[in-house]
């Protein structure tokens, strides 16, 4: 199947700071990407949808200006977490979709201080 | 509104025991229905899909079938091995390429030897 790698695997931050997380697809072109989050014990939650070249969708009580999604290229979407605070720490996940079938990163937790 | 209950877990069982994980869910019209995986480390992979009622999605010895009537889509292995451990995701989508995916909030699934 087509793979998606995401980076960071983890990371730590001080509470204001901003964190990218990148998202690329390694075989294969993704127009559209997805941006989702979990909390602990719960459903993976859409975030927003990455278009590639455009700007992103963001879903219903999700603050564009605080997660920045940058879609530059058929193969990389970026996240980045602007002035994060410790109310954003959780595990990010992205997909990018061929053939109708969406393939996942493994996921990025984001752990802010 | 649309949305997929699951088995809490975690849940243990000895090597070659009979799976279940039970799904249910809530959709208007007539959602396609998935279970991913998610193995330690990795990104979520597709395991078997079911677009219509009564068709059973089935892959590496695991059966789901979809009941309308139920609003279930149970998954099931005969005979489990310790390379099964990992997080299991329902998921259901109601849209045609797959795009917008609701999960559920995942099943942890450890195998004794």
């Amino acid at each position: 199947g087509a793979v998606v790698s995401q980076h960071p695997s983890r990371v730590i931050c001080k509470s204001g700071t901003s964190v990218k997380i990148e998202c690329r697809s390694l075989d294969f072109q993704a127009t559209t990407m997805f941006w989702y989050r979990q909390f602990p014990k719960q459903s993976l939650m859409l975030m927003a949808t990455s278009n590639e070249g455009s700007k992103a969708t963001y879903e219903q009580g999700v603050e564009k200006d605080k997660f920045l999604i940058n879609h530059a290229s058929l193969t990389l979407s970026t996240l980045t977490v602007t002035s994060a605070h410790p109310e954003d720490s959780s595990f990010y996940i992205c997909s990018g979709t061929t053939r109708d079938i969406q393939y996942f990163g493994a996921g990025t937790r984001l752990s802010v201080l | 509104g649309n949305s997929v209950t699951q088995m809490e877990g975690p849940v243990t069982l000895s090597e070659e025991a009979f799976l279940t994980i039970n799904c249910t869910y809530t959709a208007t019209g007539y959602p396609s229905l998935f279970w991913y995986v998610q193995y330690p480390g990795e990104g979520l992979q597709l395991l078997l899909k079911a677009t219509k009622a009564d068709d059973k999605g089935s892959n590496k010895g695991f059966e789901a079938t979809y009941r309308k009537e139920t609003t279930s889509f149970h998954l099931e292995k005969g005979s489990v091995q310790v390379s099964d451990s990992a997080v299991y995701f329902c998921a259901l989508s109601t849209d045609s390429s797959a795009s917008k995916i609701i999960f559920g909030s995942g099943t942890r699934l450890s195998i004794r030897p």
